[in-house]
């Protein structure tokens, strides 16, 4: 079956230090991965994509995301946190055949600490 | 810009009774979703739709149905409501370029059913 995996639930880091949340996937093919964010009593917002090429991609507000094919993982980065990166993030994969049904993680929530 | 309105943002509904939850985009998208997000579990897509007048199951269908009439418009319509229903749903839309088009989603409905 195909799947994605966050396997943290919950990510603690200091203010200013850099963060990682963990992505790998099971999906056949050559998949398309994005990762989106959730801020509370809000729906999720996209963050960015990793469709072909580079496997670093830069996204929005100064997060980027290191694809690995061999790996299957596509790791979201920040290089200094911020107290407001603190939400709920998601990373989800889109199969680039059959029907349009993204595969989404269960989330992993980041606790930036000032 | 609107985006995706959905409405309401709260209901408690009590065992049986049914209930539509609105979901309204005015970007023009042909694809649209419902999600349903329950804690730790991530998100399951309940139907989709990639026009009007044509939608499809997703993996947690049972004791929900949709309509799309028009391209603007995807109501989810509960039957019968029953606690498993407790959740957060969320609905989301696509353009037309399909897989690799990251989901505009709106800021959900919570429904609790007791």
């Amino acid at each position: 079956a195909q799947s994605v995996a966050q396997p943290e639930d919950q990510v603690n880091v200091a203010e200013g230090n850099p963060l990682t949340v963990k992505c790998t996937y099971s999906v056949s093919g050559n998949p398309y991965l994005f990762w989106y964010v959730q801020y509370p009593n809000r729906g999720l917002q996209f963050l960015l994509k990793y469709i072909t090429g580079d496997n670093l991609v830069k996204g929005s507000y100064g997060f980027e995301a290191e694809f690995n094919k061999s790996q299957t993982s596509f790791h979201l980065k920040k290089p200094s946190a911020l107290v407001s990166d603190s939400a709920l993030y998601f990373c989800a994969v889109s199969p680039t055949s059959g029907t349009y049904k993204y595969i989404f993680g269960t989330g992993t929530r980041l606790k930036v600490l000032a | 810009n609107a985006g995706v309105t959905q409405t309401p943002k709260f209901r408690i509904l009590k065992i049986g009774q049914s209930m539509t939850l609105q979901c309204a985009q005015d970007m023009n998208h042909n694809y649209m979703y419902w999600y349903r997000q329950d804690p730790g579990m991530g998100l399951k897509l309940i139907y989709y739709s990639v026009g009007a007048g044509i939608t499809d199951k997703g993996e947690v269908p049972n004791g929900y149905n949709v309509s799309r009439s028009t391209t603007e418009d995807f109501p989810l319509r509960l039957e019968l409501a029953a606690p498993s229903q407790t959740s957060v749903y969320f609905c989301a839309s696509s353009p037309s370029e399909g897989y690799n088009s990251p989901l505009h989603f709106g800021n959900g409905t919570r429904l609790t059913v007791t």
